[in-house]
């Protein structure tokens, strides 16, 4: 069974970048022909799309997101990653990963993890 | 503000057939497939409808999703207490080469 599980710090400094990493178990990134992607969801609101990524090809990002993101795949460590750069509060929420429902660029997400919140403070 | 357009409410009884609405663009919703997402409190988003009108495996026949030009439908028959939820429309969008969401219907069942 197919199981993504986030983790990393749970609280960023303002101008710093938070890191995240998806573990994926119960399949093969390197091995499967999916797109794999973030999402986030800021407390009490709604959805944000972050960016994605197949594990042969150019990631597509959130065009206001697109300076500061950064989406990769370890195929080694069968991992997924996320790293966003000079964080501001706005940028608090519960961050989750999730695997699309194909190789299709614009096939939408049927597997998440359970999320992960992060909160930007000092 | 989001992309996609949705009522931020709706309410329905048991028993009762409510709809929620997705207004989109012909950038989004009008060129591409419409999804549709389930969020009880406290979870992760669960897949109820893709690729406009398919039902992944698991999710009763009571949800229904529909698509026309610009906008998109997700329909709910037989309410149930545990419909209660937020639910949330998503397309590709062509302009932005990205995903964009709708800003979430909460759903009441009184």
């Amino acid at each position: 069974q197919l199981r993504l599980q986030e983790s990393g710090p749970g609280l960023v400094k303002p101008s710093e970048t938070l890191s995240l990493t998806c573990t994926v178990s119960g399949d093969s990134i390197s091995s499967s022909s999916y797109f794999w992607g973030w999402i986030r969801q800021p407390p009490g609101k709604g959805l944000e799309y972050i960016g994605s990524v197949f594990y042969s090809g150019t990631p597509y990002y959130n065009p206001s997101l697109k300076s500061r993101v950064a989406v990769s795949l370890d195929t080694s460590m069968n991992q997924l990653s996320l790293r966003l750069s000079s964080v501001t509060a706005a940028d608090t929420a519960v961050y989750f990963c999730a695997r699309a429902l194909s190789s299709w660029y614009d096939d939408g997400f049927d597997v998440w993890g359970q999320g992960t919140l992060v909160a930007v403070s000092s | 503000q989001s992309v996609l357009t949705q009522a931020p409410s709706a309410s329905g009884t048991p028993g009762q057939r409510v709809t929620i609405s997705c207004s989109g663009s012909s950038s989004n919703v009008g060129s591409n497939y419409v999804y549709w997402y389930q969020q009880l409190p406290g979870t992760a988003p669960k897949l109820l409808i893709y690729r406009n009108n398919l039902r992944p495996s698991g999710v009763p026949d009571r949800f229904s999703g529909s698509k026309s030009d610009t906008s998109a439908s997700l329909a709910i028959s037989g309410l149930r207490s545990e419909d209660e939820a937020d639910y949330y429309c998503a397309a590709w969008d062509d302009n932005v080469n990205g995903w964009v969401f709708g800003g979430g219907t909460k759903l009441t069942v009184l």
